[in-house]
């Protein structure tokens, strides 16, 4: 069984960082791409990054490049995101999706999210 | 950056009736690489189309998907109550990103 769960999320002061992870199993996480993907609340879902199997191509929405960080450690099947320079707009549920293939693509298996709060 | 339109953005039904959920993009996908997911409070997003006409698994069959270029479609051919949600279009062409989505509410 498929298994994506999220963790890291919490209250931030604007201007802060964060690191989320996403600890994976029930499939060879080396073999697909991963995302994140985040959802303000009562709003739609907005992509925030992707990266492939072999962490070798990345990429970021236009809204957080320059700003988060994703990585992989395929030996500990984990995703990460690590932000910085967090804004009130950065509020979120942040979901980990796994890509249904090797490169950035539909997401077959989503986790749980957790939930970012940027306030003072 | 290629921007997803969908409309509705509500859709007012009775079960039993038929959906017809457009989603229209900014440029042309390549390869149809496009998908639809539902959503449902409190829950993440699941995955109904992909490659804009493949059901995913363990979708039911009045659940489709078509179109091409820039424009595309999810039919729900007959809503039963477990379909009021909202549906969400994504590409995969060029980067990624989402469309607004349309709620399906009960009438």
């Amino acid at each position: 069984e498929v298994l994506l769960v999220e963790s890291g999320g919490g209250l931030v002061q604007p201007g802060g960082s964060l690191r989320l992870s996403c600890a994976a199993s029930g499939f060879t996480f080396s073999n697909y791409a991963m995302n994140w993907v985040r959802q303000a609340p009562g709003k739609g879902l907005e992509w925030v990054s992707a990266i492939i199997g072999s962490g070798d191509n990345i990429w970021y929405a236009d809204s957080v490049e320059g700003r988060f960080t994703v990585s992989r450690d395929n030996s500990k099947n984990t995703v990460y995101l690590q932000m910085y320079s967090l804004r009130a707009e950065d509020t979120a549920l942040y979901y980990c999706a796994k890509s249904t293939n090797l490169r950035a693509s539909d997401f077959d298996y989503w986790g749980q999210g957790t939930l970012v709060t940027v306030s003072s | 950056e290629i921007v997803l339109t969908q409309s509705p953005a509500t859709l007012s039904l009775s079960p039993g009736e038929g959906a017809t959920l457009s989603c229209g993009a900014s440029q042309s996908i390549h390869s149809r690489y496009l998908a639809w997911y539902q959503q449902k409070p409190g829950l993440a997003p699941r995955l109904l189309i992909s490659d804009a006409s493949t059901r995913a698994t363990g979708i039911p069959d009045r659940f489709s998907g078509s179109g091409s270029g820039t424009k595309f479609t999810l039919t729900i051919s007959r809503v039963e109550p477990e379909d009021f949600a909202v549906y969400y279009c994504q590409q995969y062409g060029r980067s990624l990103s989402f469309g607004g989505g349309t709620r399906v509410e009960i009438k």
